[in-house]
C-alpha cells in the first residue's frame, strides 16, 4: 500500500501558483519524498525529490515540514500543461525498501 | 539522451490470446521496472530487475505473466493466457543504479485491450 495520502483533485487558476499537498505521517527517518506526474496518455514523469530540506529546481518546489510527516508541492506559475495527476511517493534507502509504490494521486486542474 | 522506447503503443486482443510487449531502456541505466496501471488507478508494479537478474517479482502474476531482460538491456513482458481483467496501460522505467536516489524514467506505454 501506498505510504502517503492526496486529496483526489484539487483545481487552480492558470498563472497563479497551484500548491499540491501531501501527507506522510509514517515516514522513517532515512526516506525520501518523491513527486512524479502524469499527463494524459503518457508515462509519469519525474518532477523532484527531497529527504528533509526544501528542494527547487527548474519545475517545480519542495516543501517538507519539519517533522517531515509532510510536504507540498508547488508550481510557481501554473499553465494548461500542468493539468495532469500529481504523485507524491515516499522512497525507502535499501534494497528491500527500494520500492516505488503509486496511490491514486491528486488530479490536477488548471483553469484559463 | 534517448527516453525508454515501448512498443507496442497499443494492442486488442482476444481472452486466452497471448501477448508480448518490448522495452528498451535507456542507455545505462541497470534497473528495469515494468508497471501495470489499470484505468483510474496509479501504476503497480509487477517486477523489478537489476542488470538481467530479478529484484522482486512479489506482485506479478507468475500463472499467466513471465518477464525477462536478456543481456541486461531490453526486456519482455509476455501474458500467456490473457484474461478480460488484463486490459491496462503497462508502463516500463528504467534508472541508474550507481545513483541508488535517482529517479525513474517511464516511456510512455502499451495499452492492452482484452475483449
Amino acid at each position: 500500500d501506498a505510504k502517503t495520502t492526496q486529496p483526489p483533485s484539487m483545481d487552480c487558476a492558470e498563472g497563479r501558483a497551484a500548491n499540491l499537498p501531501c501527507n506522510h505521517s509514517t515516514i522513517s527517518g532515512n526516506e525520501y519524498v518523491y513527486w512524479y506526474r502524469q499527463i494524459h496518455s503518457q508515462g509519469p514523469q519525474y518532477i523532484i525529490h527531497g529527504l528533509k530540506n526544501n528542494e527547487t529546481n527548474e519545475m517545480a518546489s519542495l516543501i517538507i515540514t519539519e517533522d517531515r510527516k509532510s510536504s507540498t508541492l508547488i508550481l510557481p506559475h501554473a499553465t494548461l500543461r500542468d493539468t495532469a495527476v500529481y504523485y507524491c511517493i515516499v522512497r525507502g534507502p535499501t534494497n528491500r525498501d527500494d520500492k516505488i509504490i503509486f496511490g491514486k494521486g491528486t488530479r490536477l486542474h488548471i483553469l484559463p | 539522451e534517448a527516453g525508454v522506447a515501448q512498443s507496442p503503443r497499443y494492442k486488442i486482443i482476444e481472452k486466452r490470446q497471448s501477448v508480448a510487449f518490448w522495452c528498451n531502456p535507456i542507455s545505462g541505466h541497470a534497473t528495469l521496472y515494468w508497471y501495470q496501471q489499470i484505468l483510474g488507478q496509479g501504476p503497480k508494479l509487477l517486477i523489478q530487475f537489476q542488470n538481467n537478474g530479478v529484484v522482486d517479482d512479489s506482485q506479478l502474476p507468475k500463472d499467466r505473466f513471465s518477464a525477462e531482460r536478456l543481456k541486461g538491456v531490453d526486456s519482455t513482458l509476455k501474458i500467456q493466457p490473457a484474461k478480460l481483467e488484463d486490459s491496462a496501460v503497462y508502463l516500463c522505467a528504467s534508472s541508474f543504479f550507481q545513483h541508488r536516489y535517482s529517479p525513474l524514467h517511464f516511456g510512455n506505454g502499451t495499452r492492452l485491450t482484452v475483449t
